[in-house]
């Protein structure tokens, strides 16, 4: 069955470093595009990255864009995302999931979620 | 950027009864639009995709019906388990940029 195990996640002082993984499982990992999206304490979802199968594209969205960067090995069937000049307001849950459809646009398949607190 | 606006922002409904949630699109996303389920402390869960395709073992109870900019999820007869936030999805840009809509939760009467 597929499984998204994402880890990596913690407490971070405002203006510094973080890379979340996203190990991937029961099924063909290169063949999929993926997504991020995180979610703040109480709030409701918002679209991180996402990046196609092969790593060839990878789009951001306009509140993490040049400061977020995400990546994949598929020799390790994992996921990335290294997280730069990270803010109080990128404190969220992290979501790894498996994209699908137009754009690799919706999400089939989602992780149980890691843990990003920013605060000094 | 597309904002997706749903409502109600919360619904009350009694088990065996039907919900209707309303998702609005500040443009059109044609079909290119998803809905989630999610329950306290879990992750996001697929109901449907392409306006109105159910998901792997979604039962059918839920719909999705709509295209352009007005879409709707249908759950016929709740059920205990349906009691949930529900969030709509486009993802019909290019370049790509998802955006969610902000939910609607679904409350027992």
């Amino acid at each position: 069955q597929v499984q998204l195990v994402e880890s990596g996640g913690g407490v971070v002082q405002p203006g510094r470093s973080l890379r979340l993984s996203c190990a991937a499982s029961g099924f063909r990992f290169s063949n999929y595009g993926m997504q991020w999206v995180r979610q703040a304490p109480g709030k409701g979802l918002e679209w991180v990255a996402v990046i196609w199968s092969d790593g060839s594209n990878k789009f951001y969205g306009d509140s993490v864009k040049g400061r977020f960067t995400m990546s994949r090995d598929n020799s390790q069937n994992t996921l990335y995302l290294q997280m730069n000049s990270l803010r109080a307001e990128d404190t969220a849950v992290y979501y790894c999931a498996r994209a699908n459809g137009l754009n690799h646009g919706y999400c089939d398949y989602w992780g149980q979620g890691t843990l990003v607190t920013v605060s000094s | 950027e597309i904002v997706m606006t749903q409502s109600p922002a919360t619904v009350s409904v009694s088990p065996g009864e039907r919900a209707t949630l309303s998702c609005r699109a500040s443009q059109s996303v044609s079909n290119n639009l998803a809905w989630y389920q999610q329950k306290p402390g879990q992750a996001p869960r697929l109901l449907i995709y392409g306006a109105s395709t159910r998901a792997t073992d979604v039962p059918a109870r839920f719909s999705g019906s709509g295209s352009g900019t007005e879409f709707t999820l249908t759950i016929s007869s709740l059920q205990s388990e349906d009691f949930a936030i529900y969030y709509c999805q486009q993802y019909n840009k290019w370049p790509p940029r998802v955006t969610f809509g902000g939910g609607t939760k679904v409350e027992i009467k």
